[in-house]
């Protein structure tokens, strides 16, 4: 199974701040990585998809980087609105998993 | 309009047997996939496993012989069953749909809003 390391576990952040979360996968995903956002007592919400790919209505702030086994997602000046926890995904090959999460929080 | 729909129980005892239906609307089960993903509290997303739409199931190995997925097109319902409850199977769990491009990489787009299920001993 594909092991993907997220870090770091929680960030605190000020708002406006420009913040990078990281996803490093345990073998080749190619750009088959996606990232989602879940707020409590909601469902995942799809942030970014192949990596990079943005997503309709989400708001531009986010954006996504990488291949192979290293990823990231950005958020140029973050809004209160954005804390919640961050998770990605691999979608290349069966189990699909997912990383243990980044929680935003306020610092 | 996508949209997905768990129903299931609030409560289950030890060893007993969890069955959910996902009641989907907006696609056609024989078109687009479904697949289960749960939550325990305060924890990650697990893939538990899919229906696709061709009518064949795939599994996570974690959940070895306990988990089984079947499907009633007519009715655009996924159901899911897992034997042999555990305490450590309290979590909520979701249907969802998932989407990719030729070659592969699925990424769900759509989910249920999941239900919560509490194993009691």
């Amino acid at each position: 199974d594909v092991v993907l390391t997220q870090s770091p576990a929680t960030l605190s952040v000020t708002p406006g701040e420009r913040i990078s979360l990281s996803c490093r996968a345990s073998e080749s995903v190619d750009t088959y990585l996606h990232w989602y956002q879940q707020k409590p007592n909601e469902s995942p919400r799809l942030l970014i998809k192949y990596a990079s790919q943005s997503i309709s209505g989400i708001p531009s702030r986010f954006s996504g980087s990488g291949s192979g086994t290293d990823f990231t997602l950005s958020i140029n000046g973050v809004e209160l609105e954005d804390l919640s926890i961050y998770y990605c995904q691999q979608g290349n090959s069966l189990p699909f998993t997912f990383g243990s999460g980044t929680k935003l929080e306020i610092k | 309009q996508v949209q997905l729909k768990e129903t299931g129980p609030d409560l289950v005892q030890l060893t007993q047997t969890l069955s959910i239906t996902c009641t989907v609307s907006g696609f056609s089960l024989t078109t687009y996939n479904v697949h289960w993903v749960r939550q325990p509290p305060g924890k990650g997303l697990e893939w538990m496993g899919a229906m696709w739409n061709g009518g064949g199931t795939d599994y996570n190995s974690a959940f070895k012989s306990r988990l089984s997925i079947s499907r009633d097109t007519s009715k655009s319902q996924v159901f899911l069953k897992m034997n042999s409850l555990q305490t450590d199977d309290t979590a909520k769990y979701f249907c969802a749909r998932p989407s990719h491009r030729r070659g592969g990489g699925y990424y769900f787009d759509y989910w249920g809003q999941g239900v919560m299920v509490t194993v009691s001993s």
